[in-house]
């Protein structure tokens, strides 16, 4: 079945350094791929989205890339701070589904200060 | 700035007990998801509706778990009986799918419900 395979599990950086999670997905037919933020006791939020039709997106310090070929998709982050320390989700489209995402298994960042 | 509200927040309870988690959605959203999330299988989709009709729920344990939406603006998730493996935090997410050529994917989670069944 469809599955997102996510890593690094853990990343541990100084505040200020950069950090890059990467997610790679099997459906050839995934066409968004968007990306959570989960803080400790709450809910995911989304924090940036890329489309197939697109090889990169930037919102400030967010980046994200895909590459449709290699089936692969990446979280930048610049410049850390302190409060980006959560738990990043990956997810990808089901194709052919209406609206369902699957989900890597996350990410826990920690910035130190 | 809408959101999806859960309740409860927190749920324990002994094993053996029916448990019963709502969500109301978005206003407008159409689609509601039920995930399960745990620290070995992260985000796991139990079931969604779209305009409130079950599509999918192959993810859930179809002998102890129900899931339904009385009307638009109130999906339950129900367990009977419920098990010290169901200890997880529910989460309801909301989207707005428009039509097959204009998917929106875009979920939007609640606050999620912690469970602990003991």
């Amino acid at each position: 079945g469809e599955n997102v395979e996510q890593h690094p599990s853990t990343l541990s950086v100084q505040e200020g350094d950069s950090a890059v999670i990467k997610c790679t997905y099997s459906d050839s037919a995934s066409n968004y791929f968007p990306w959570y933020k989960q803080e400790l006791g709450k809910r995911p939020q989304l924090i940036i989205d890329i489309r197939s039709n697109v090889g990169e997106k930037k919102d400030q310090r967010i980046a994200v890339t895909l590459n449709k070929t290699a089936k692969h998709f990446s979280l930048h982050i610049t410049e850390t701070q302190p409060e980006d320390s959560a738990v990043y989700f990956c997810a990808a489209s089901i194709g052919g589904s209406q609206g369902n995402l699957i989900f890597g298994k996350g990410t826990k960042l920690s910035v130190k200060p | 700035d809408a959101r999806v509200t859960q309740t409860p927040r927190h749920k324990v309870t002994e094993m053996g007990q029916e448990v019963t988690m709502r969500c109301q959605p978005i206003l407008g959203h159409n689609t509601v998801f039920w995930y399960r999330q745990t620290m070995m299988q992260g985000l796991e989709l139990l079931a969604y509706f779209r305009n409130r009709a079950p599509l999918d729920d192959s993810g859930m344990p179809k002998d102890r778990f129900s899931a339904e939406m009385p009307d638009a603006t109130l999906a339950t998730l129900k367990i009977q009986p419920s098990e010290p493996r169901d200890s997880a935090v529910y989460f309801c997410a909301s989207g707005l799918v428009l039509g097959y050529d204009s998917i929106s994917y875009e979920q939007y989670f609640g606050p999620g419900t912690r469970l602990t069944v003991t």
